[in-house]
């Protein structure tokens, strides 16, 4: 079964710093995958989305993701963390008919002054 | 206006009490979900359905039941509430692709 694993439960960093939350995932063909992010008090809201294609996916809020096959991994990145980035991020992945997400137990992301 | 919107947003309510959770949406969307977020649990799949005769059990469907109205309204019911039914919960409409988020309904079952 799809499945995906967020080994950060919390990741603080500094503003303006780079960031790195992981995602490994296990999907039986090509994967989709999907990170979200959720701010305090709010719903879920898509940062991107892999499909196919290039491997390196750009996002909103200057978010980035590199789809590595050999590595099942699908690594969520930004060059320089502002402090409104403090939230909890989501890896997600569908189930074989894409009938629903199957999601990540997710990282709270903190920034620190 | 919010695409999908979820009412209540809080709710406070003793055990044993039936509680409604109203999701409705003006994407236009078939696929909607309810998931139940739990710290350091992530989302969890209650049910879901593809439209308005076809509703499907998730993961952790015991104890919720759910009723699809119509096309734009998808509602969660706990028949009989427990405590640890103490969750935010959220509501997803879906393309078919990527999945839109409700604000969440934080439930708290004293």
């Amino acid at each position: 079964a799809q499945s995906v694993t967020q080994p950060d439960i919390h990741i603080t960093v500094s503003e303006g710093a780079s960031l790195e939350l992981r995602c490994n995932y296990s999907y039986g063909a090509t994967p989709y995958l999907f990170w979200y992010v959720q701010s305090p008090g709010q719903g879920l809201q898509l940062l991107l989305k892999y499909f196919s294609g290039d491997t390196l996916v750009q996002g909103i809020k200057g978010f980035e993701a590199e789809f590595k096959r050999s590595q099942s991994s699908f690594n969520l990145r930004k060059p320089s963390v502002h402090w409104s980035d403090a939230a909890e991020y989501f890896c997600a992945v569908p189930n074989t008919g894409f009938q629903k997400l199957v999601f990540g137990t997710g990282t709270r992301l903190l920034v620190s002054p | 206006d919010a695409d999908v919107t979820q009412t209540p947003r809080n709710r406070i309510t003793k055990t044993g009490k039936r509680i409604m959770l109203e999701c409705s949406q003006t994407k236009g969307h078939d696929r909607m979900y309810w998931y139940r977020q739990d710290p350091g649990l992530g989302l969890q799949l209650i049910y879901y359905s593809f439209d308005v005769k076809d509703i499907n059990k998730g993961e952790i469907s015991d104890g919720y039941s759910v009723s699809r109205q119509a096309q734009a309204k998808f509602s969660l019911s706990l028949e009989s509430a427990i405590p640890n039914q103490t969750a935010l919960y959220f509501c997803a409409t879906s393309d078919g692709w990527e999945q839109f988020f409700g604000p969440g309904t934080r439930l708290t079952v004293l």
